[in-house]
Parts: C-alpha cells; structure tokens; sequence
C-alpha cells in the first residue's frame, strides 16, 4: 500500500483566497482524521470521520473550516476564506479502529500571505 | 481536559549514551498511550501503543514503558539514525489522541 497520500505537498495563497487540501487514507481503513501543526501548538485535532461520517469537528477552529468524505477513499479540508494565522503543515491519517495507531502522509504546508 | 506534558523539550546525546523520554498525563479514562517518531519534512510514525499500568513493549533500540501517571520511552546506546522528535499521545474518548509537544532528539555521532 502507498500509505496515506496528501496533495499539494506545499500551498502558497493570498490572503482571502480559497483553499482545498486532499487526503486518500490507506484503502480499508474506517478511521480518517485532520491534524494541524504549528510550532506553537504543536498536532491539533481538527476532525474525524469513521465511516466516512463527521463523529468530532470540535477542534475546527471556525467557520471558515469545512471538511468533507464523500466516500472512503478520499477526503477533503477547505479554508475559506484563508488567512495568514491558517499557515502551519496539514496532517491526515487514517486508521483501522484505533488501536493499531494512526497512519499519518507527508502532510501539506500551507503557507498564506 | 486531557493534559499531555513530555520532558525534555530537547535532548542531546553522543552516539551510545543511553538516556530515557518522558510523558506525563491527566486524564480521565485512558484507552492507550501512544509513541510516534517524527522526522523533519514528515509526518509522524507510530512506535508503541501501551494499554495499562507495567506494560512495556521494545522495538530495536527503544522501550516504552506505562504507569498510572507517566509513560517513558527508554533509548539504548542511541545512533545518529535516531535523531527525531519523539511525540507521545493519548487515547482517551471516542477515538481522538490528544498529543504532546514532543521532545527533540539529536544523537551526535
């Protein structure tokens, strides 16, 4: 398996500008979250599917967030409208069950200026 | 609310200098303490998952052990292959991992 695959790897914006990260999880797996890292906070929990349905979206910071998992293999975390304090790398992983821990990509560095 | 402390922030060995993480927790139920391994430019690999007090678990050169209130991950004679941030987590409700800052270590050779 490719593991947990993340596009773009970098995104650079302007401020005000609409912004989509995508996520494929391993293909079986039942379990998808979105993380975000900063220096600051370190790994935030944004959100997680089980089954493709929205179970926890506490940590989405406001309303300009939105995820979505249309089906099992794909998942999308749009921003808009970005801003510069959205800047920080974007983690997805997915898991079967929890137990085994998450597999995590590579992770999307968005940068907004 | 669920806290996740580790200590040191950064740690900084010569090559075979054995030295142990830590990560301290608060929280109310915990289903599973986790360690990843984090390189620079990726994101973090999962090591261990420990369920309940006296449990230990080795892989290569690192063991992780678990108490009620603290988890340690044990680095025996270190190599420069094992620079990383080592990040700690816990499982608590639901199926969410509450994570730690992380401490970075570099193993110089």
């Amino acid at each position: 398996d490719a593991g947990v695959i993340q596009s773009p790897r970098h995104e650079v914006t302007e401020m005000g500008q609409e912004v989509t990260l995508r996520c494929k999880p391993i293909s079986g797996h039942d379990y998808l979250f979105w993380y975000r890292q900063t220096m600051m906070r370190g790994l935030e929990l944004l959100i997680y599917f089980n089954n493709n349905v929205p179970i926890d979206d506490s940590g989405m910071p406001e309303d300009r967030f939105s995820a979505k998992m249309p089906n099992a293999s794909f998942s999308t975390l749009k921003i808009q409208p970005s801003e510069p304090r959205d800047s920080a790398v974007y983690f997805c992983a997915s898991s079967l069950f929890w137990k085994g821990g998450y597999t995590f990509g590579s992770g999307t560095r968005l940068t907004v200026v | 609310e669920d806290q996740v402390t580790q200590s040191p922030e950064a740690l900084r060995l010569q090559e075979g200098e054995s030295s142990s993480l830590n990560c301290s927790y608060t929280v109310s139920g915990l289903r599973g303490l986790f360690w990843y391994r984090q390189d620079p430019g990726k994101g973090p690999e999962f090591l261990f998952t420990l369920y309940s007090a006296g449990e230990e678990k080795e892989k290569e050169r690192l063991k992780a052990t678990l108490t009620k209130k603290e988890s340690f991950l044990h680095i025996t004679a270190p190599k420069p292959e094992d620079s990383a941030t080592y990040l700690c987590a816990v499982g608590t409700s639901g199926s969410r991992l509450t994570f730690g800052e992380g401490t970075q270590l570099t193993v110089n050779p």
